[in-house]
């Protein structure tokens, strides 16, 4: 997990609040994405981005976006949280090009929208 | 057994025995498979992976078998022990997309 770092670690916020998910990385890897992990539910793709200028939509990116600040920061944000966003949030990495397709995994946000 | 609705599928196991837990892919297409485990508090984590030409695959005290027929993976763990209790996931991927779609998790609970 030291590989990929997440803050807040934990975040109460209200409903009508923008608040920013941040994830840092010391691999060097160019991938990056950002999931959503609900109770049952596994994982779910909000946004990936496969290198700086690289931005994509994954499966419910409605009400998120994000930001690629650099090849090592990819930022999640909710421009006004919703109750329904409560959840717990990974950011995870993964190289470009070869054959590793492993996604390594921040440690998680758990955000709980009031 | 198995619990339905939101709950994850769980499998409780004795210490000392295999475990086996199984997840159904969805893609015929995907050609990448892996196994994550995630304990309570943290990320998922890679365990072991496949590729679409093999049917089999061990590491260590774990092993990975595929069946495209079916579309069908599974994990099996020899010797369960209490660090195994996780919830694990199988995750599939199209060559060449790096992106994964993965499965609801299985909880495997171990008993001392």
């Amino acid at each position: 997990d030291a590989d990929v770092t997440q803050t807040p670690r934990n975040r109460i916020t209200k409903t009508g609040k923008r608040i920013m998910l941040e994830c840092s990385q010391t691999k060097g890897h160019d991938r990056m994405y950002w999931y959503r992990q609900d109770p049952g539910l596994g994982l779910r793709l909000i946004y990936y981005s496969f290198d700086v200028k690289d931005i994509n939509k994954g499966e419910i990116s409605d009400g998120y976006s994000v930001s690629r600040q650099a090849q090592a920061k990819f930022s999640l944000s909710l421009e006004s949280a919703i109750p329904n966003q409560t959840a717990l949030y990974f950011c995870a990495i993964s190289s470009a090009g070869g054959p590793d397709y492993e996604q390594y995994f921040g440690p998680g946000t758990r955000l709980t929208v009031t | 057994g198995e619990s339905v609705g939101l709950h994850l599928p769980t499998l409780s196991v004795q210490e000392g025995d295999n475990s086996i837990i199984n997840c159904a892919y969805s893609n015929s297409a995907s050609d990448y498979f892996i196994w994550y485990k995630q304990e309570s508090g943290k990320g998922p984590q890679f365990i072991i992976d496949i590729r679409s030409n093999m049917d089999k695959r061990q590491g260590q005290r774990v092993t990975v078998l595929l069946n495209k027929t079916v579309k069908h993976l599974s994990l099996q763990i020899a010797a369960t022990q209490p660090g195994d209790s996780a919830v694990y996931f199988c995750a599939e991927i199209v060559g060449g997309s790096y992106i994964p779609t993965f499965g609801r998790g299985t909880s495997l609970i171990v008993h001392p």
